[in-house]
């Protein structure tokens, strides 16, 4: 149990446009989402944090307007890069987690964005 | 800042081999410690450690925390190839987790 998804599981975007990744829980309701970003031989650096029906709180340094995030549902979470640049590109990774506790996340296989 | 420190980076070891990695902390509001291992995509869960002192087993894995310290080992015995992965300690107060740069463990055959 306690599955997340995530799509597209890789994605090539050009400079400027924006790009939308979706992150379901599969078989549980996640009251709130995390999102992730990690770049090649880092660590996982929270983006976000969303609970469902509310704005997502962000980390400092994180710009709200670039990275739109969206909780419309128990099971949906999704980011959007708005404009993306090449310096965007990375390994984005969701989680959810059931009754909004931090340290049970069930994470996602993650997406990796590339911008040309 | 909170602050999550793993060391070594990285290691090679050969297969029956013992690694240990270590991880030391600062945060405030400190809950649990947790162990992932990651393995080119999402990091599937190990142990969660909340009281000093305590060894978490599972397998050939093992883990300890020490609260007053502030640190964490994870211990892998006879190591296999399967073992080869990314080793990332995070540590959780109420908002959210923290994590460490990870440990790259390659076990060759």
């Amino acid at each position: 149990g306690a599955v997340v998804s995530q799509h597209p599981s890789w994605v090539i975007c050009k400079s400027g446009t924006s790009v939308k990744i979706e992150c379901r829980s599969l078989d549980f309701q996640a009251t709130t989402m995390f999102w992730y970003r990690q770049f090649p031989k880092q660590s996982l650096m929270l983006m976000a944090t969303s609970n469902e029906g509310s704005k997502a709180t962000y980390e400092q340094g994180v710009e709200k307007d670039k990275f739109l995030i969206n909780h419309a549902s128990l099971t949906l979470s999704t980011l959007t890069v708005t404009s993306a640049h090449p310096e965007d590109s990375s390994f984005y990774i969701c989680s959810g987690s059931l009754a909004g506790d931090v340290l049970f996340q069930y994470f996602g296989p993650g997406t990796r964005l590339t911008v040309t | 800042e909170d602050k999550v420190v793993q060391s070594p980076l990285s290691l090679v070891v050969h297969e029956g081999d013992t690694v240990t990695l270590n991880c030391s902390y600062e945060v405030t509001n400190f809950r649990s410690l947790l162990w992932y291992k990651q393995e080119k995509k999402a990091p599937t869960f190990l142990f969660m450690l909340t009281s000093s002192g305590i060894e978490k087993k599972s397998g050939r894995l093992s883990s300890i925390l020490d609260k007053k310290e502030l640190f964490s080992i994870l211990n892998i015995t006879a190591t296999q190839t399967g073992d080869s992965a990314i080793y990332l300690c995070a540590v959780g107060n109420d908002y959210k987790l923290s994590f460490g740069a990870g440990t790259t463990v390659t076990v060759r055959a």
